[in-house]
């Protein structure tokens, strides 16, 4: 069974700095794996899609990996700001399902 | 806009009283799930549907009854809802089963059953 890991569960970093979120993944054989950021009392919204042949992708400020062999994915955020700050969350979706399964995330507070 | 909805945004109820939470996405979709989310556990799905009069068990359906009678609606019943079941419901949605498919969330609905 498919199991995702988040590290660190919780960051602090003052305004302006670089950050790195990690997200780990027990099975290889994944679809695609996808960035969520969530808002206290908001749903999610998809931040970033890595499918399983490619390796990175960017938007903005933010540049998520993908090391599907080492069952591993990164999200970068260049240049942190306070409205940064959120819950990020990672999910995989596996090869024979439709459903995504979900790290317990990293909540992510930028200092001003 | 295209969107996800969901509905009630907040409800409190009883144990054993039945109750129905609507989820409506107005992009054409084929694909539509629930997941509910608490803490320590993440989100879980709980019923999935691949088209209309197409659903099946996600990992967590104890409980838990769903409908597709059209494209864009796809209801979440509990039809005698326990403490336990007090959590964060999110609806969702996709186009289909493309790798490069992006899922869409709704707001979300915080239940809480005394």
């Amino acid at each position: 069974k498919q199991e995702v890991t988040q590290i660190p569960a919780a960051l602090s970093v003052p305004e302006g700095e670089n950050l790195v979120l990690n997200c780990s993944f027990t099975d290889s054989a994944i679809y695609n794996l996808q960035w969520f950021r969530q808002d206290p009392g908001k749903g999610l919204t998809s931040l970033l899609l890595i499918q399983s042949s490619q390796r990175e992708q960017t938007s903005g400020r933010l540049n998520a990996s993908l090391d599907k062999s080492s069952g591993r994915s990164t999200l970068y955020i260049a240049a942190s700001q306070p409205g940064d700050s959120a819950t990020y969350l990672c999910a995989v979706r596996d090869g024979g399902r439709r459903a995504l399964t979900f790290g317990s995330g990293t909540r992510l507070q930028v200092q001003p | 806009e295209a969107q996800v909805t969901q509905n009630p945004r907040y409800l409190i109820t009883v144990t054993g009283k039945k109750l129905t939470v609507t989820c409506s996405q107005n992009m054409n979709h084929e694909y539509m799930s629930w997941y509910r989310q608490d803490p320590g556990l993440g989100l879980r799905q709980i019923y999935y549907s691949m088209n209309v009069e197409v659903t099946d068990k996600g990992d967590v359906p104890e409980g838990y009854k769903v409908s597709r009678k059209e494209k864009r609606n796809f209801p979440l019943i509990l039809e005698s809802p326990s403490p336990n079941q007090t959590s964060l419901y999110f609806c969702a949605s996709s186009l289909g089963g493309g790798a490069g498919e992006t899922q869409y969330f709704g707001p979300g609905t915080r239940l809480l059953v005394l």
